[in-house]
């Protein structure tokens, strides 16, 4: 039962242009959520979240976006950069230990 | 600062082996969580643990599969015996007392198992 839903396996992208990812999800009593980055032979490493009470929260050039009532959520990165050529996770909590859902993954490549 | 310490960091061994991966979380973290990431299911939880107590452990696969954590500083996971199928990089990660925090990952086992 897939909770966390990244339905774009990958993304292509011009460095200095916007990229834009997408997650949907099923349960509502999700109220915490996260990104992820993920290079090759690497851990995931914490990028940006937002709590349920919000619905955009910015760090820099990552901007995540929630939309509760159509359980959606979305990162942008502007402008982008070949270092930001990765896997990007999306992930929910709804539980006080912090139990983390992640989607499949969307692999980013920002090309020159 | 360290950040969550993995080893070994690849693990090859023939099936019927015991494999024991090991964990050492960021300090001052008190939840520690073990993941797999396999090609066909993607990053699924295993087992988690609070303040060294195992909370949920309905993610780990078979009885084959154990988990525990005798201290704030060290946890290990352990398949016995292990097969091919177990195959897939293992992820430690650990997070603050703080509610919504977010976790920290480790680099990863990868393990191959023939």
């Amino acid at each position: 039962d897939q909770q966390v839903k990244q339905n774009s396996p990958s993304l292509s992208v011009q460095e200095g242009r916007i990229s834009i990812l997408n997650c949907d999800y099923t349960n509502s009593m999700f109220d915490y959520f996260l990104w992820y980055k993920k290079y090759p032979a690497e851990g995931p490493t914490f990028l940006i979240s937002i709590s349920s009470i919000k619905d955009k929260n910015e760090d820099g050039r990552f901007t995540v976006f929630l939309n509760k009532s159509a359980k959606h959520l979305s990162l942008h990165i502007v402008p982008s950069q070949p270092g930001d050529s990765a896997v990007y996770f999306c992930a929910a909590s709804g539980d006080s230990w912090g139990k983390l859902q992640f989607g499949a993954g969307t692999q980013v490549v920002v090309t020159p | 600062d360290a950040g969550v310490i993995q080893s070994p960091r690849h693990e090859v061994t023939e099936m019927g082996q015991e494999v024991t991966l090991r964990c050492k979380p960021i300090s001052g973290h008190n939840s520690l969580f073990w993941y797999r990431q396999t090609m066909m299911r993607g990053l699924e939880l295993l087992i988690y643990f609070n303040n060294n107590v195992p909370i949920d452990d309905s993610g780990m696969p078979e009885d084959r599969f154990s988990a525990k954590m005798p201290n704030a500083s060290f946890s290990t996971l352990k398949i016995q015996p292990s097969e091919p199928r177990d195959s897939a990089v293992y992820f430690c990660a650990s997070s603050g007392q703080v509610s919504n925090q977010p976790q920290h990952f480790g680099d990863g086992t990868r393990l191959s198992i023939l």
